[in-house]
C-alpha cells in the first residue's frame, strides 16, 4: 500500500486554469506538508499542517490556497495558474523528524 | 536563508569508490537528515543525527555531524550504480513543522 498518494501524477493545463492536486496519507500522521521543487531541482516548504490546522505557510501567494479535510488528506488548489506555477510539487507527511514523500506531481503550465 | 546548502553540487565516481557529500546550514537544529531522490521520484529519508550526536551509520551510510561548524557530511562507501541519485540534507524548525531542504548533490556512480 501506498504510504503517501498524490493525484495526478502529471498535470498539463493552460496559464489562467485553475487545478487542484490530492493528497492522501495512510501512516496516520499528525503533520502534512506541500513542497515545490523547481527545475533546478531546488525543494521549497509552501505549507505544513498540522492535525488539519495551518501551521506554516511559506509567502506563498493566495493563488495556492492548501485544504486539509482531515489528517490523512491535505489538497492543493490553485487559481489563475502561472507560467511560474510549473514544476514538480510533493506531498509529504511526518509524525515525528522523518519525513515520507508522495510521488509528486509534475504540473506544467502552457 | 535558513537552507541548508550541499557541496558539491554534482560528483561523478566510478562504482567501488567512497562519495562524501557535504552539507552546510545557518541556525540552531535539533536535528540534521539526509534524504535520497531517484530520478522522477519522491525523497526517501535515509538517516536522521540529532544535534548532540557527532557520527552515526547505517549499513554503507555513514553521517557526521559538527554544531560548531554548523556542517554535516554524508559518506557513501563502496558505491554501486544504483546510489545514482540526488541526496539532500534537511533541517528542522518550529518544533519540527518547518523541514529546509538544501539545493541537494546530484551523484552519478559510473558502473
Amino acid at each position: 500500500d501506498t504510504a503517501v498518494s498524490q493525484t495526478p501524477k502529471y498535470l498539463v493545463t493552460q496559464m489562467g486554469n485553475d487545478k487542484s492536486i490530492k493528497c492522501e496519507q495512510n501512516l496516520g500522521h499528525d503533520t502534512m506538508y506541500w513542497y515545490k521543487q523547481d527545475s533546478k531541482k531546488f525543494l521549497k516548504i509552501m505549507f505544513s499542517y498540522n492535525n488539519k490546522e495551518l501551521i506554516i505557510n511559506e509567502t506563498v501567494p493566495n493563488r495556492f490556497s492548501p485544504k486539509s479535510p482531515d489528517k490523512a488528506h491535505l489538497n492543493l488548489h490553485i487559481n489563475s495558474l502561472e507560467l511560474g506555477d510549473s514544476a514538480v510539487y510533493f506531498c509529504a507527511s511526518s509524525q515525528e523528524a522523518e519525513a515520507f514523500f508522495g510521488q509528486g506531481t509534475r504540473l506544467t503550465v502552457v | 536563508s535558513q537552507q541548508g546548502e550541499e557541496d558539491p553540487q554534482a560528483l561523478s565516481i566510478q562504482e567501488g569508490e567512497n562519495a562524501t557529500m557535504n552539507c552546510s546550514y545557518k541556525t540552531s537544529i535539533n536535528n540534521l537528515q539526509w534524504y535520497r531522490q531517484n530520478s522522477g521520484r519522491g525523497l526517501v529519508h535515509l538517516i536522521l543525527i540529532r544535534s548532540n550526536e557527532r557520527e552515526k551509520h547505517s549499513g554503507r551510510l555513514r553521517v557526521t555531524l559538527d554544531t560548531s561548524k554548523k556542517s554535516s557530511s554524508l559518506l557513501i562507501t563502496a558505491s554501486r550504480a544504483a546510489d545514482t541519485a540526488s541526496y539532500f540534507c534537511a533541517t528542522d524548525f518550529r518544533g519540527g513543522f518547518k523541514t529546509i531542504f538544501g539545493a541537494g548533490t546530484r551523484l552519478f556512480v559510473k558502473a
